[in-house]
C-alpha cells in the first residue's frame, strides 16, 4: 500500500530561522505531492503542489522539493515567524485525485 | 479563491441517533467531493469519494451503510452517520475539486462530532 511518512516529532525553531520538514513516500512515485497547513480544530489549507517531474517549487517564503531517487519531499519555510506555528501535512496524490496524508509535523516557532 | 463550507461546525448527539453533515462549495462547482475523518493527533483518513450524480466510492474498511453519502448537486454533498456510537466521535472534514482548479482540493473547516 502507498504510505506517506512525516516526522511525528514536533519541530521547534527560533524566529527568523529556516524550518525544514520531511516527507517520505513508499513504492512508486506519486503523480504529485501536496503540502497543507492545519491549525487546531480547523480544516487543512492548501500551500503548494509539486509534480513528479518538478524538482522544486517556490511560493513567497515557502519552498518544496521532490526527489524521486530518495522518495522524499522537503518543505522549507524561510525567515520563519511565530505565525507559521501549525501542523504541516504532506499528501500524495494520484491522477484520480485521491490524497493519502501523512500524520503531519507540528512546527513551533519561538519569538 | 474557492471556498468550501461545512455545517454544522460541531454537533453532540446521543448514541443510536443519526447525524447529517453538509458540505457546500460556495463559489465553484465541485465535480468531486471527498470525505475524511481525523482522530486527535492523527492524520486525515479518506473515507469516500463522491462524484455528482453517482454513488460514492468508499475506502476499504469504511461501512457504506453506516456512513451514507449523497452528492445531489455540484455544490452540495452530505454525510450521514447512522446509528452513531461513541467510537464515531471524530473530526469530519470534506474537500472538493472543481473544474479549472486542476488537482487542488479545497477543504472545509471540519465538523466535530461527539457521540455520548
Amino acid at each position: 500500500s502507498q504510505k506517506i511518512e512525516q516526522n511525528s516529532e514536533a519541530l521547534n525553531i527560533q524566529e527568523g530561522k529556516t524550518a525544514t520538514l520531511t516527507c517520505n513516500y513508499t513504492n512508486y512515485s506519486p503523480a504529485y505531492l501536496q503540502w497543507y497547513r492545519q491549525d487546531p480544530g480547523r480544516g487543512p489549507v492548501f500551500l503548494l503542489l509539486i509534480r513528479e517531474n518538478e524538482k522544486e517549487k517556490r511560493k513567497e517564503r515557502l519552498k518544496v522539493t521532490f526527489d524521486t531517487t530518495l522518495k522524499q519531499s522537503l518543505f522549507h519555510i524561510t525567515a520563519s515567524q511565530p505565525a507559521d506555528s501549525a501542523t504541516y501535512l504532506c499528501a500524495r496524490g494520484d491522477q484520480g485525485g485521491k490524497l493519502i496524508f501523512g500524520q503531519g509535523t507540528e512546527l513551533s516557532v519561538k519569538p | 479563491g474557492a471556498v468550501v463550507s461545512q455545517h454544522p461546525s460541531w454537533v453532540i448527539c446521543k448514541s443510536g441517533t443519526s447525524v447529517k453533515i453538509e458540505c457546500r462549495s460556495l463559489d465553484f462547482q465541485a465535480t468531486t467531493m471527498f470525505w475524511y475523518r481525523q482522530f486527535p493527533k492523527q492524520s486525515l483518513m479518506l473515507m469516500a469519494t463522491s462524484n455528482e450524480g453517482s454513488k460514492a466510492t468508499y475506502e476499504q474498511g469504511v461501512e457504506k451503510d453506516k456512513f451514507l453519502i449523497n452528492h445531489a448537486s455540484l455544490t452540495l454533498s452530505t454525510l450521514t452517520v447512522t446509528s452513531a456510537h461513541p467510537e464515531d466521535s471524530s473530526f469530519y472534514i470534506c474537500s472538493a475539486r472543481g473544474l479549472g482548479y486542476g488537482n487542488e482540493q479545497f477543504f472545509g473547516p471540519g465538523t466535530r462530532l461527539t457521540v455520548l
